[in-house]
């Protein structure tokens, strides 16, 4: 079953725009990470944020986490066409610490 | 900084051929994840290693096997390959498994088969 599915599923937006994506799971985590993939190359880590935190910040990265709802939203802010690329959200669930990751969510900035 | 080092990038293999994939970590991560990434899918776990020992199993086939070396580079086998095989294949390490940590992702290794 999906863990982290994100919403929306794609997202065009105009540069200087902020960009927020959502992310939902279904089990306890004990931790939630970001990555960027750009056109079906390398994931790149954004952000991690633990169960116990509700808020984390990165530059034009801001993480929310709620674990009530068990969701979490990463914005981005004044966007530039270089952040064009996937998105996944991927969760830590288990000791071993292998990570679930949602569908990704493909942004768009139009320069 | 040094990051994950995936070898070889690009793969091209016939069906029922086998392959292998390597994986150097970040030095000084003792701990190796392999995942799958099917065109147009989200990465999937395949399979763990955590001080050269098998941590973690996840929808990897029993055509696959993998280890983790002394030096911590690992290596994941594939036999009896099937087009449905064929897709980008990442490696991450971090430095342990601690809940905390988190994992750094190699390039890739697209493998296609025909």
């Amino acid at each position: 079953s999906q863990q982290g599915e994100e919403d929306p599923q794609a997202l065009s937006i105009q540069e200087g725009e902020n960009a927020t994506m959502n992310c939902s799971y279904k089990t306890s985590i004990n931790n939630l990470q970001w990555y960027r993939q750009n056109s079906g190359r390398g994931l790149v880590h954004l952000i991690l944020i633990r169960s116990n935190e509700r808020e984390k910040h990165s530059g034009r990265l801001r993480v929310t986490l709620d674990t009530s709802k068990k969701s979490s939203s990463l914005l981005i802010t004044a966007s530039r066409a270089a952040d064009t690329a996937s998105y996944f959200c991927a969760t830590d669930a288990g000791a071993n610490s292998k990570l679930t990751f949602g569908k990704g969510i493909t942004l768009s900035v139009r320069p | 900084a040094a990051g994950v080092i995936q070898s070889p990038r690009h793969l091209i293999k016939e069906k029922r051929e086998t392959a292998t994939l390597k994986c150097y970590p970040i030095p000084r991560h003792d701990t190796v994840y392999w995942y799958q990434q099917g065109p147009g899918q989200d990465p999937q776990f395949l399979i763990s290693f955590y001080e050269k020992m098998q941590s973690d199993k996840g929808s990897i086939p029993d055509r696959f096997s993998a280890q983790q070396f002394s030096d911590y580079h690992s290596e994941l086998n594939m036999s009896s390959l099937e087009l449905g095989d064929s897709a980008l294949y990442f490696c991450a390490s971090s430095p342990g498994q601690g809940y905390w940590n988190e994992q750094f992702f190699g390039p890739g290794t697209r493998l296609t088969v025909l």
